[in-house]
């Protein structure tokens, strides 16, 4: 049971374009959102990150959007380069009951982006 | 440097003889947890700990077992090995609920 989804699997943009990454989830007891970005031989690491208050967060180039009714969610790239080719992660959890510590993730998405 | 050391980096064993990585961090974190990422599934959390002698299972902890008797460290520990539990396991800790996790640098684990 895939409790987030993610796509798409594979992106490929040019240097300066918009990359868009979409996720949905099924619970509607996720309370945060975040994303992770994961260089090759690298762990992840987290990225931008977004609770259900707001419905957009802008960090530098890197944009959350996000949707509460439609249980969805996306992260935007602006004026995407080469330096972000990696692999992104979307991510939920909860703070209800004992849940502090389960923190959900999509398939993931490979990001190239070309010069 | 703040961080998450997880041993060894990489480890190819045999079905059935017992194994353990070992995961350490220096930041005091409360929470800790572990993943193993495999193509086209994601990271999917194995086992997760909100502090010293509490732990919690995550979505694929068949096959695993783990043990939070110091803040600081938090060992994988697989008993039986299977051909199946081949995959890339990461550790990771965060201060807080909401605060986003650190991961380490990954174990690679062969089991033949």
């Amino acid at each position: 049971q895939q409790q987030v989804k993610q796509s798409p699997q594979s992106l490929i943009v040019q240097k300066g374009g918009i990359s868009i990454i979409n996720c949905a989830y099924e619970n509607t007891a996720f309370d945060y959102f975040p994303w992770y970005q994961q260089f090759p031989g690298k762990g992840p690491a987290l990225l931008i990150a977004i609770r259900p208050d707001v419905s957009e967060k802008k960090e530098g180039r890197f944009t959350i959007s996000f949707n509460k009714s439609a249980k969805q969610f996306s992260l935007h790239i602006m004026d995407s380069q080469p330096g972000d080719s990696a692999t992104y992660f979307c991510a939920a959890s909860n703070a209800g009951g004992t849940s502090y510590g389960k923190l959900t993730f999509g398939q993931g998405t490979i990001l190239t982006v070309h010069p | 440097e703040a961080q998450v050391t997880q041993n060894p980096r990489y480890l190819i064993t045999v079905t059935g003889k017992k194994l353990t990585v070992t995961c350490s961090q220096n930041m005091n974190h409360e929470y800790m947890s572990w993943y193993r990422q495999d193509p086209g599934l994601g990271l999917r959390q194995i086992y997760y700990s909100m502090n010293v002698e509490v732990t919690d299972k995550g979505d694929v902890p068949e096959g695993y077992k783990v043990s939070r008797k110091e803040k600081r460290n938090f060992p994988l520990i697989l008993e039986s090995p299977s051909p199946n539990q081949t995959s890339l396991y990461f550790c990771a800790s965060s201060l807080s609920w909401g605060k986003g996790y650190t991961f380490g640098s990954g174990t690679r684990l062969t089991v033949v």
